[in-house]
């Protein structure tokens, strides 16, 4: 069974400070997919990033970058500089790879991520 | 337009009706989800689908049905609404099984009083 755990239920933070959101996933799959999706007041879910279990490189897309270490079975998400528009709900998601029938999301609780002026 | 669009946008229904929400794709992906979201669960899934005429449970089937006659459709029917089938209901569709991650739709918040 896959499990994924956000243990931040909430953050609160003023704009300008670095936020770290942690995302622990549990997996016996050797093929694995980890995502990250935000989810702004307005509701939608947006895709944020792919891992994929063989590629531990860390990623950095402008203020936004991605830790993933397979020895602690995370996949944790740094925003740099937070603005208010980073304000959401943040959501970690794992997929395991399942040869001829689909790979399911199995989605973290969420963090709410508040960035304050 | 292009994309996943769920109708309605938000719903209102009385326990025992039954009520369909829609989901069309314009991609002519293979798979579609259907998951919902409640506050400390995040999203689960409900039901999905490999192609037309395909579908198979996800981890919170019960009370809900749905079909996929044609690969741009794929409408979930509760068949007697219950409080607590009351959340936001989020559709997907994936070009590939899934492995690079979904497409959503806007969502359906649906109440049942």
């Amino acid at each position: 069974a896959q499990k994924v755990t956000q243990a931040q239920t909430e953050i609160s933070v003023v704009e300008k400070e670095d936020v770290t959101l942690d995302c622990v996933y549990e997996t016996r799959d050797t093929t694995y997919y980890l995502f990250w999706y935000k989810q702004p007041p307005s509701g939608e879910l947006v895709f944020l990033i792919r891992r994929n279990s063989f590629d531990e490189q860390n990623e950095i897309s402008g203020r936004y970058s991605w830790n993933f270490q397979k020895s602690t079975s995370s996949f944790n998400f740094t925003i740099t500089a937070s603005q208010v528009v980073d304000s959401a709900v943040y959501f970690c998601a794992l997929s395991a790879y399942s040869p001829g029938t689909a790979s399911k999301l199995t989605f973290g609780t969420g963090t709410r991520l508040q960035v304050t002026l | 337009d292009a994309g996943i669009t769920q109708s309605p946008r938000y719903k209102i229904t009385e326990t025992g009706r039954q009520v369909t929400l829609m989901c069309h794709q314009t991609w002519s992906h293979s798979y579609m989800f259907w998951y919902r979201q409640d506050l400390g669960h995040g999203l689960r899934l409900i039901y999905y689908s490999a192609a037309a005429d395909i579908t198979d449970k996800g981890e919170v089937p019960d009370g809900y049905v749905v079909s996929r006659s044609k690969t741009e459709n794929f409408p979930l029917t509760l068949e007697s609404a219950t409080r607590s089938q009351t959340s936001v209901y989020f559709c997907a569709s994936s070009q590939d099984r899934g492995n690079y991650g979904y497409t959503f739709g806007s969502g359906t918040r649906l109440t049942v009083v």
